[in-house]
């Protein structure tokens, strides 16, 4: 059963700490997106990459947030230094180019900076 | 005291009737649009899907619907079940940059 695996589900940290969530694609997919969700501004686009490349983190508070993909089966997201208002559920999805366009998500990463 | 954030609209509904939930979208250079429904503690799954060529699309129990001219997209699930509660998203994807961005999403609940 095919499915995106993001680390860790949850994860609690204080202010000023790096946070680092991973993400595994669906074998074979080629767009990966990273998401955040919270109940201020619901789901937003934080980074897209496309073949590995990034395609637009435009949603992506650069000071802090970092997005990478090493390798095809692994994608990063790190906040450095992470800050309270970082808190929040991030989601990775990915998908195929040039398909449907529909994305398969993972359960998320919840943080909690405190 | 009480808290400022997203208030998702919000439909509630009897078991057994139809749901309509709605979406404007706001790019009208968007040619592909998305359902998703989000159930508590999980990602968003993929419902249905709709290109803008076509006005109308039918799946098992639901309908989308695009209006490009007032830039409007529904949802209608037929007989809905307990099982439909959730919040639902649309989502829709730009030619120019096919990156995806979502609307604030509305909660159906479904009254047994």
């Amino acid at each position: 059963d095919a499915r995106v695996t993001q680390t860790p589900r949850d994860k609690v940290t204080e202010m000023g700490q790096e946070v680092t969530m991973r993400c595994q694609p669906i074998l074979g997919h080629n767009t990966v997106f990273w998401y955040r969700q919270t109940m201020m501004q619901g789901l937003e686009l934080l980074a897209y990459f496309r073949n590995r490349a990034p395609l637009d983190d435009s949603g992506m508070p650069k000071d802090r947030f970092s997005a990478e993909m090493p390798d095809a089966t692994l994608a990063t997201l790190k906040i450095q230094p992470s800050e309270p208002r970082d808190s929040a559920v991030y989601f990775c999805a990915s998908g195929l180019a040039g398909s449907a366009g529909e994305l398969f998500f993972g359960e998320g990463s919840r943080l909690t900076v405190l | 005291g009480e808290s400022v954030g997203l208030h998702l609209p919000t439909l509630s509904v009897q078991e057994g009737d139809n749901s309509i939930i709605n979406c404007a979208y706001s790019n009208s250079a968007s040619d592909y649009f998305i359902w998703y429904k989000q159930e508590s503690g999980k990602g968003p799954q993929f419902i249905i899907d709709i290109r803008s060529n076509m006005d109308k699309r039918q799946g098992q129990r639901v309908t989308v619907l695009l209006n490009k001219t007032v830039k409007h997209l529904s949802l209608q699930i037929a007989a809905t079940q307990p099982g439909d509660s959730a919040v639902y998203f649309c989502a829709e994807i730009c030619p120019n940059n096919n990156d995806m961005r979502f609307g604030a999403g509305t909660r159906l609940t479904v009254k047994p």
